[in-house]
């Protein structure tokens, strides 16, 4: 089956501007994480998202938001982009609460802010 | 979210057993112990997790200290495909999130 599909792949924004970005999870799944991973920071937490409902939001200023849409389907969005934006965002899907769950990740959004 | 110590770099030969150790003292009863991987320009990818006993799969072995302060993460024949950077996570699900506390990892390069 497809795995996680995210789109853009790569994107080029200035400073001030803002951007969407969209993951498509695994059919069936209903959970999708965000992460952003940058070489100084490396992999951080951004959100958690479950039948529509955020679970859980790592520690971000409220410029970064994302929701989730029935079909599982999610967004995020960073507004009024800064240069330490620049990152690789990455999403995760997997099926749900229920135990211990594989997370699936897609290849990621390469953002770059100019 | 308990904290772990992973050396930052190993290198092994292709075809040899690798042994990825990752020391998690502070881990609390209810964490699994996962491990995922990173390869080169791609997202990171589950390889195997456990909470108290030993663990195989296709891709790995798992063998968690009785204490649980330390687990190792074993490639019984490490290929070129398997050079990436593995990241060891304690993590707990009870509560029904299932956030994922990325380290820096350790950096395992195969050499042919």
């Amino acid at each position: 089956k497809a795995g996680v599909t995210q789109t853009p792949r790569y994107l080029i924004k200035t400073r001030g501007q803002q951007v969407t970005l969209s993951c498509s999870p695994i059919s069936g799944h209903r959970s999708v994480s965000w992460y952003q991973q940058t070489p100084g920071q490396g992999l951080q937490f951004l959100f958690e998202y479950f039948s529509e409902t955020q679970r859980n939001k790592g520690n971000f200023p409220g410029r970064f938001s994302g929701r989730q849409f029935s079909n599982s389907r999610s967004e995020m969005n960073v507004s009024t982009l800064e240069l330490g934006d620049s990152a690789l965002y990455l999403c995760a899907s997997h099926l749900g609460p229920g135990g211990v769950r594989e997370q699936f990740f897609g290849p990621g959004t390469r953002l770059t802010v100019l | 979210d308990a904290k772990t110590t992973q050396p930052n770099s190993m290198e092994s030969n292709e075809e040899e057993p690798v042994h990825l150790p990752c020391n998690h003292s502070t881990i609390s009863g209810t964490d699994y112990i996962h491990w995922y991987r990173q390869l080169p320009s791609q997202g990171p990818e589950y390889v195997i997790h456990g909470l108290t006993s030993n663990v195989n799969n296709r891709m790995a072995s798992l063998a968690i200290a009785e204490d649980r302060k330390s687990s190792t993460l074993i490639l019984h024949r490490a290929t070129l495909r398997d050079a990436a950077v593995y990241y060891c996570i304690p993590s707990y699900s009870g509560a029904g999130s299932y956030q994922l506390t990325f380290g820096k990892g350790t950096k395992l390069s195969v050499i042919p």
